[in-house]
């Protein structure tokens, strides 16, 4: 089957830097997706990833080795407004979107 | 821009009513989907549209049906509900679904409680 393990939730401080990692097994890859959604509301775009290597997009970061089937969204200089779920997502070989349960990140002052 | 509403925000529903939850999008996306959040769990996919006028099956429909008569319009109907319904039901659109790097964009969603 089609499985995405991505942690329950994690704890960091403000202005630290916080690492979320994805694992996933799919039926065939075409991109893997982060979002970040706040509590009560909708997940929107944060980024997409189909080659190996890093995307730098200002505080966010995300990295893809489709050889270990594994990601993860690097969050820096966290700000309170950052706490939320943050959603990892793989497209399959039928560009259905597989998603994890997500993280929940809880910035502590 | 509006993007994707949905209506209604939130609903109580008896169990055996019927319903239709409302989702338009005003980005001219030609593929659009229903998705259920449950606590613990990730997105599921329900039902999806390629384009108006075709509808798909996704990873849990039963117990739904959805119509796609036009680009803006994908009502997510449940015919009989049940309590396990009770979920947050989002909409989403995107420009085409059978292509990658296809971002989803998401409706605020509709809150369903099935009693």
């Amino acid at each position: 089957g089609q499985n995405i393990d991505q942690p329950t939730e994690m704890t960091a401080t403000e202005g630290a830097i916080v690492q979320i990692n994805c694992t996933y097994q799919t039926s065939g890859f075409n991109g893997l997706f982060w979002y970040q959604q706040h509590a009560g509301e909708a997940p929107t775009f944060l980024s997409y990833n189909v080659l190996d290597g890093l995307e730098e997009k200002g505080r966010f970061s995300s990295f893809l080795s489709r050889s270990k089937g594994y990601s993860y969204l690097l969050l820096k200089e966290l700000q309170m407004k950052d706490s939320a779920s943050y959603l990892c997502a793989v497209m399959d070989s039928n560009y259905q979107l597989i998603w994890g349960a997500g993280t929940k990140l809880i910035i502590k002052p | 821009t509006a993007g994707i509403t949905q209506a209604p925000t939130s609903q109580i529903l008896a169990a055996g009513r019927s319903m239709t939850l409302r989702c338009t999008q005003d980005m001219r996306h030609n593929a659009m989907y229903w998705y259920r959040q449950d606590l613990g769990l990730g997105l599921r996919l329900i039902h999806y549209s390629n384009t108006a006028g075709t509808t798909g099956k996704g990873e849990v429909p039963d117990g739904y049906s959805v119509s796609r008569a036009n680009t803006d319009d994908f009502p997510l109907t449940l015919a009989s509900a049940v309590p396990s319904q009770t979920s947050v039901y989002f909409c989403a659109s995107s420009v085409t679904r059978n292509g990658a790097e296809e971002t989803q964009y998401f409706g605020p969603g509709t809150r369903l409680l099935v009693l």
